[in-house]
């Protein structure tokens, strides 16, 4: 069964507004992951934030993460065409595997 | 990039056919990992690799096994293909040490089965 779960399922918002995608966990994590997945292609990481830190960002993007809550979020800011794709969050399922949740669709319409 | 090339990237095969998927770094990672990814459940892991000879089974390992004979290739095999493993074949990797660390993806493997 899945570790993650992503909200929404699919977003769809003009460039320049914000996208927040939020993921929801089960059991205690060492760290959480977000990558994302342009069609056709690979999945390519974007961010790790370990269980002791509770916000990080790079470029346009934040990530915050609620270890009593079990959740975390994604937030691209100013967002451009370029940013449609799904993006997965992952989170560590014993040892060194990654579980993946089943992603949510963004769509950035010009 | 790193260097993950998956082979073949497409394949179309029939039901009862064995099928082996190829996965292969540049990168002399130690954690190798293959998923397969459907609609509507993500990446879901089948079986991963800790080093030379040794791989450990994932969630959905049922129908599939590996080898990994050398650092740089890691072999995902379905027997005996059935339609129910029709779906997109990922090859990953990872160098990170106590506890799962950055994954690199290969482009993905296309598997058919008719």
């Amino acid at each position: 069964s899945q570790q993650g779960e992503e909200d929404p399922q699919a977003l769809s918002i003009q460039e320049g507004e914000n996208a927040t995608m939020n993921c929801s966990y089960k059991t205690s994590i060492n760290n959480l992951q977000w990558y994302r997945q342009n069609s056709g292609r690979g999945l390519v990481h974007l961010i790790l934030i370990r269980s002791n830190e509770r916000e990080k960002h790079s470029g346009r993007l934040r990530v915050t993460l609620d270890t009593s809550k079990k959740s975390s979020s994604l937030l691209i800011t100013a967002s451009r065409a370029a940013d449609t794709a799904s993006y997965f969050c992952a989170t560590d399922a014993g040892g060194n595997k990654l579980v993946f949740g089943a992603g949510t669709i963004l769509r950035v319409k010009s | 990039d790193a260097g993950i090339t998956q082979s073949p990237r497409h394949k179309v095969t029939e039901t009862g056919t064995p099928v082996t998927l190829r996965c292969h770094q540049t990168e002399n990672h130690r954690y190798m990992y293959w998923y397969r990814q459907d609609p509507g459940h993500g990446l879901r892991l089948i079986h991963y690799s800790y080093g030379v000879k040794d791989t450990d089974k994932g969630e959905v390992s049922d129908g599939y096994s590996v080898s990994r004979s050398k650092t740089e290739d890691f072999l995902l095999t379905l027997e005996s293909a059935t339609s129910s493993q029709t779906s997109v074949y990922f090859c990953a990797i990872s160098e990170s040490q106590g506890g799962p660390g950055e994954l690199f993806f290969g482009e993905g493997s296309r598997l058919t089965v008719l």
